[in-house]
């Protein structure tokens, strides 16, 4: 079946220091989003990619999509302590919508 | 976008009884859906709420345990039946306003302990 993993898992960095997360669907996607969850909130929605190559930047953060559509990226430059949380993954095939595993970052002040 | 409300926030709740869950939308969507996450991991769909008829379950899930309803396009019901600890999770719904693409809005969810 259809499977979003994330890697790496768990990501503790030095405030200042950069952090990305890779996302990696076992199927082509027809479009992938990134959500932030704060630790005891809920997922909050980022940013939509839609085209294959595709770069975003908001801020700090810049957001890639595969040229095959079937992974993604999230970089976030010179991480603030704000920035600490779990980021997601997660993308559309026909009308289901597939989370990725996540990654929980930590950034140490 | 869309702001969501779940009632309750959190509930603890005894073996066999049953929960229902209430997710309101301040805009009509036609996209509503419900989520379990368990703690530390990643959201797991649970079904599509559909307006006016049956829920669409994702496999592993049926409607004699979680039977969701839909009677307009701005609430949804999702009810925890016949509870075990197994149950014990947060439960969230999403929407997905009209032209937003897939942009889901997350509800604050609802934290259920099952004792």
């Amino acid at each position: 079946g259809q499977q979003v993993m994330q890697i790496p898992q768990y990501q503790h960095v030095q405030e200042g220091e950069d952090f990305t997360t890779y996302c990696n669907s076992s199927t082509t996607l027809s479009n992938i989003q990134w959500y932030k969850q704060r630790p005891g909130g809920h997922p909050v929605f980022l940013i939509q990619l839609v085209k294959s190559g595709e770069v975003k930047k908001q801020k700090r953060l810049t957001f890639q999509f595969g040229e095959a559509k079937k992974n993604s990226s999230l970089h976030i430059t010179a991480t603030q302590t704000t920035d600490v949380g779990t980021y997601f993954c997660a993308g559309r095939n026909f009308n289901k919508f597939y989370f990725g595993s996540g990654t929980k970052l930590n950034v140490k002040p | 976008s869309a702001v969501i409300s779940q009632k309750p926030s959190r509930d603890i709740c005894q073996r066999g009884t049953s929960l229902t869950i209430q997710c309101q939308v301040d805009s009509q969507v036609t996209m509503m859906f419900w989520y379990r996450q368990q703690p530390g991991q990643s959201l797991t769909l649970i079904a599509t709420a559909n307006q006016g008829s049956e829920a669409t379950y994702e496999s592993g899930f049926v409607i004699d345990k979680f039977p969701i309803s839909r009677p307009n396009l701005t609430f949804s019901t999702l009810t925890v039946s016949n509870m075990s600890p197994e149950d014990s999770s947060i439960y969230l719904c999403s929407v997905v306003p009209s032209g937003m693409g897939d942009t889901q809005y997350f509800g604050p969810g609802t934290r259920l302990t099952v004792l």
